[in-house]
């Protein structure tokens, strides 16, 4: 089983660049995360599905769009990269609907110059 | 607004001693207070959780203690193991209303031989 994956592992951009995160489970949960990771910062959420068909935003939602693909799938987007989202971000699901209980991918390393 | 603290930043603990690590919050609508452990370069991983009808809850070397009343909440390694060397977060949810789950900001667990 490969659970949360991730794509890309590691992403370089410069000011004013977009891009788009890929994460995709196969463990047929309803609810899907996205988290950023700053040092000393802890994990604090971007966006949030909690099912197909619907998201919402979460703490720092600020310069993100996303997209709910299917069950399978939730992209991030990046419009208009800032270095201030230099981090590493996480995808997580849950199969039970919007609990604390979350299975988290492996991580997108992004450095924004 | 934090709504979780957590202490301390960074902990060394020798190899078979005991490992502390405390949070705190102010929301008395969370309902659920999970631990993840994250080594470098992965994703967090659920530990352990509690719930707050019990004041504690032990999973082999891992042991939840939690106070209602005081709002605080703890996590015990006991004989800790230089595998146990990770980053530990405490976070608490609450299923009523909007989604919320809060991390702490982390604690960093060194294990020395």
């Amino acid at each position: 089983n490969a659970g949360v994956t991730q794509t890309p592992k590691f992403q370089v951009l410069k000011t004013g660049q977009s891009m788009t995160l890929q994460c995709a489970q196969d463990m047929n949960h309803n609810s899907m995360y996205w988290y950023r990771q700053d040092p000393g910062m802890g994990l604090r959420l971007i966006y949030y599905s909690a099912s197909e068909g619907t998201t919402d935003k979460g703490e720092v939602p600020n310069g993100y769009n996303v997209s709910r693909l299917n069950k399978r799938e939730f992209s991030l987007r990046l419009e208009s990269a800032a270095p201030s989202q230099t981090s590493v971000y996480f995808c997580a699901s849950s199969g039970l609907a919007l609990s604390g209980e979350l299975f988290f991918g492996e991580g997108s390393r992004l450095t924004v110059l | 607004q934090q709504q979780v603290k957590q202490s301390p930043q960074s902990l060394i603990v020798q190899k078979g001693g005991i490992s502390i690590i405390n949070c705190a919050y102010e929301n008395t609508a969370f309902d659920y207070f999970p631990w993840y452990q994250q080594f470098p370069g992965k994703g967090p991983a659920l530990l352990i959780a509690i719930r707050p009808d019990v004041s504690e809850k032990k999973e082999g070397r891992f042991t939840i203690s939690f106070n209602k009343s005081a709002k605080q909440f703890s996590l015990h390694i006991m004989d800790s193991q230089p595998g146990d060397s990770a980053t530990y977060f405490c976070a608490a949810y609450s299923g009523a209303g909007s989604y919320q789950l809060t991390f702490g900001k982390g604690t960093k667990l060194s294990v020395i031989p």
